[in-house]
């Protein structure tokens, strides 16, 4: 069966440091990957999506990036991390964009 | 472009009763997929239910149903003999196979009163 990991679960980070969120994704091959960004009582707001290694789609201008490195894994990543950054971050998978999404346990991210 | 609109952000439902949150979505699409997603408040989303548009039948899973207008572009969720365990948001989704993305609702919360 499939599973989708993340890591790390909480995550408490200073303003201007780096930032490396990890997911990664068990018992498929070529899924589609996305990454969402959820704000305290607030809906998803898709950050990054992915249809194969290297290929990367950004749906929003900041200063978060992501990376494919290998087929099941999905990189979230910033240089200097912003207050504006604090959130829920959650990533997900697919077969296919018409089929459900899995979603991982998902990280708590806040930048003091 | 394609949006989903969720107009309740927040509904209650007594314990036992029956619940329905509405979405509207706007395409120009004929083919397409709808979702429904639940976010307890563990924070962990699942699915609850999917509807393929070809499909004219009502999606049902449980004690979960959809009421699917496709004219009308109205996709809502009914929850029959409501839990506690209900108690979530719930997010509609809009999906279609040329789109590489799913475009998510902005989530009505739902809270089972005992």
């Amino acid at each position: 069966s499939q599973t989708i990991h993340q890591w790390p679960a909480t995550l408490v980070q200073p303003v201007g440091s780096p930032l490396s969120l990890e997911c990664t994704v068990e018992g498929t091959s070529n899924p589609n990957l996305y990454w969402y960004r959820q704000a305290a009582g607030r809906g998803l707001q898709l950050l990054f999506y992915s249809v194969g290694i290297g290929q990367i789609s950004s749906e929003v201008p900041q200063n978060l990036s992501a990376s494919r490195p290998q087929d099941r894994q999905f990189i979230l990543s910033s240089k200097k991390l912003l207050l504006s950054d604090s959130g829920f971050y959650l990533c997900a998978w697919s077969p296919a964009v018409q089929e459900t999404q899995y979603f991982g346990p998902g990280t708590r991210l806040l930048v003091l | 472009a394609q949006t989903v609109t969720q107009s309740q952000p927040e509904m209650s439902v007594q314990e036992a009763e029956t619940v329905t949150l509405s979405c509207t979505y706007d395409t120009s699409e004929s083919n397409y997929y709808l979702f429904w997603y639940k976010q307890p408040p563990s924070r962990q989303m699942i699915l609850v239910i999917r509807q393929e548009a070809y499909k004219q039948q009502n999606a049902t899973e449980n004690r979960f149903s959809v009421n699917f207008q496709k004219a009308a572009k109205s996709f809502s969720l009914k929850i029959s003999d409501s839990q506690l365990g209900d108690t979530a948001m719930y997010f509609c989704a809009f999906g279609k196979t040329s789109y590489d993305k799913v475009i998510f609702g902005p989530g009505t919360s739902l809270s089972v009163i005992p």
